[in-house]
């Protein structure tokens, strides 16, 4: 089946600093990929939609500055995370398309910590 | 403005019986609509999906019914075993490959 990877699997940073979190699609090309949030015991929240060679949609209340996605590759995603604040620790998704079935396969997920 | 909600935050169930999970949503232009298990720290898995232009779907123990009219939709999880205890998403989206909006989940404990 497809499989989408993320790294690093958890990751704890100081305040004021930047993260990268990757998103790979590893046995398919995924031309779009989604980028989600989840709050403790919220539901996933979705962030921005990263299309390959081209500029990412980000949703309402999402600051693109602070949140810089670059979907550089078929099968690759990045979301840095700038100027890390304790707020913005959260559990982060990502998901990529397939365009062959149309089907979403998500990531095992980044849990970020700030502190 | 949560547009896909699940109104029960959990549910408990003997191993053996039926688990129904429901689903409301307020947006007429969601046309697809899928429902994902979770665990905590762990990214969602697919159970299963429909689009709006059937009423019901089924997959092995999973049954996901589509009420249009009403905007609802509920999974049936039938026999319910205790590898099913886990957080249900519903998840809707305008078309099969667009972004989803998620529901708000609902915790399903299955009894021995």
């Amino acid at each position: 089946g497809a499989v989408v990877s993320q790294h690093p699997s958890w990751v704890i940073c100081k305040s004021g600093t930047s993260v990268k979190i990757e998103c790979r699609s590893l046995d398919f090309q995924a031309t779009t990929m989604f980028w989600y949030r989840q709050f403790p015991k919220q539901s996933l929240m979705l962030m921005a939609t990263s299309n390959e060679g081209s500029k990412a949609t980000y949703e309402q209340g999402v600051e693109k500055d602070k949140f810089l996605i670059n979907h550089a590759s078929l099968t690759l995603s990045t979301l840095t995370v700038t100027s890390a604040h304790p707020e913005d620790s959260s559990f982060y998704i990502c998901s990529a398309l397939d365009r062959r079935g149309y089907e979403q396969y998500f990531g095992p997920g980044t849990r970020l910590t700030v502190t | 403005d949560q547009q896909v909600k699940q109104n029960s935050p959990s549910l408990s169930v003997q191993e053996g019986r039926i688990s129904i999970l429901n689903c409301d949503y307020t947006n007429s232009m969601f046309d697809y609509f899928l429902w994902y298990k979770k665990y905590p720290a762990e990214g969602p898995t697919f159970l299963i999906s429909i689009s709006s232009i059937k009423d019901k779907n089924e997959d092995g123990r999973f049954t996901v019914f589509l009420n249009k009219s009403a905007k609802h939709l509920s999974l049936h999880i039938v026999p319910s075993q205790p590898g099913d205890s886990a957080v249900y998403f519903c998840a809707a989206s305008k078309s099969s490959g667009d972004k989803l909006t998620f529901g708000t989940g609902t915790r399903l404990a299955v009894r021995p």
